[in-house]
């Protein structure tokens, strides 16, 4: 299994483009979160998904759009960059099934927004 | 919502010692308590959690302590090696349908030789 994969590893933007993070697990896993980290501030959750076909918001949802058209896909959509959206973006997935359950988490994606 | 505080940001030891990182959480329905272990530019692991069940585990040379009635649970590492040295995160969540997790806002851990 790849696990939790991203991509792409690094992007520079410009304020106002729009791109789309990707991020995809071969676990079958039913959880799947977006997180951003930024000096000082931890990791903050963007947007989550319990399954396919569902979304919600989480800390600091602003600017970000996501969907979850299949278990294994939960892209992260920016939809007009802002400097304030620097950072490095690790998505998430766990097992789910209404327990408590380890989060593995992917090797991120640096984001820096001119 | 829930709030995670986490201190301290920033704890030196000497190769051998005792580290503790404490944290305290807002929600009294929070009921999992995950700590992440993350090194220089790599992803987060999992290196030990607690349910709201019990007071505490053990990993070998890792352990973690819950206290429900003061919110705040607390993560022990004893004889503290190089390879400690990291960033440590302490996380809340109600579990349930969502897992979602809150976390802190991490501890940089140098373990001096």
């Amino acid at each position: 299994n790849a696990g939790v994969t991203q991509t792409p590893k690094f992007q520079v933007l410009k304020t106002g483009q729009s791109m789309t993070l990707q991020c995809a697990q071969d676990m079958n896993h039913e959880y799947m979160s977006w997180y951003r980290q930024d000096p000082g501030m931890g990791l903050r959750l963007i947007h989550y998904s319990v399954g396919a076909g569902i979304t919600d918001q989480g800390e600091v949802p602003n600017g970000y759009n996501v969907s979850r058209s299949t278990t294994e896909d939960f892209p992260l959509r920016l939809l007009s960059a802002a400097p304030s959206q620097t950072s490095v973006y690790f998505c998430a997935s766990s097992p789910g099934q209404g327990v408590q359950e380890t989060q593995y988490f992917g090797p991120g994606t640096r984001l820096l927004v001119l | 919502g829930e709030n995670v505080e986490q201190h301290p940001s920033t704890l030196s030891v000497q190769e051998g010692d005792s580290a503790v990182i404490k944290c305290t959480y807002s929600d009294s329905a929070s009921n999992y308590f995950p700590w992440y272990k993350q090194e220089l530019g790599k992803r987060p692991q999992l290196i030990i959690d607690i349910r709201s069940n019990v007071g505490e585990k053990k990993d070998q040379r890792i352990a973690v302590t819950l206290n429900k009635t003061a919110k705040h649970f607390s993560l022990h590492i004893t004889e503290t090696q190089p390879e400690d040295s990291a960033v440590y995160f302490c996380a809340a969540s109600h579990g349930g349908a969502t897992n979602k997790l809150i976390f802190g806002t991490g501890t940089l851990l140098a373990v001096q030789p």
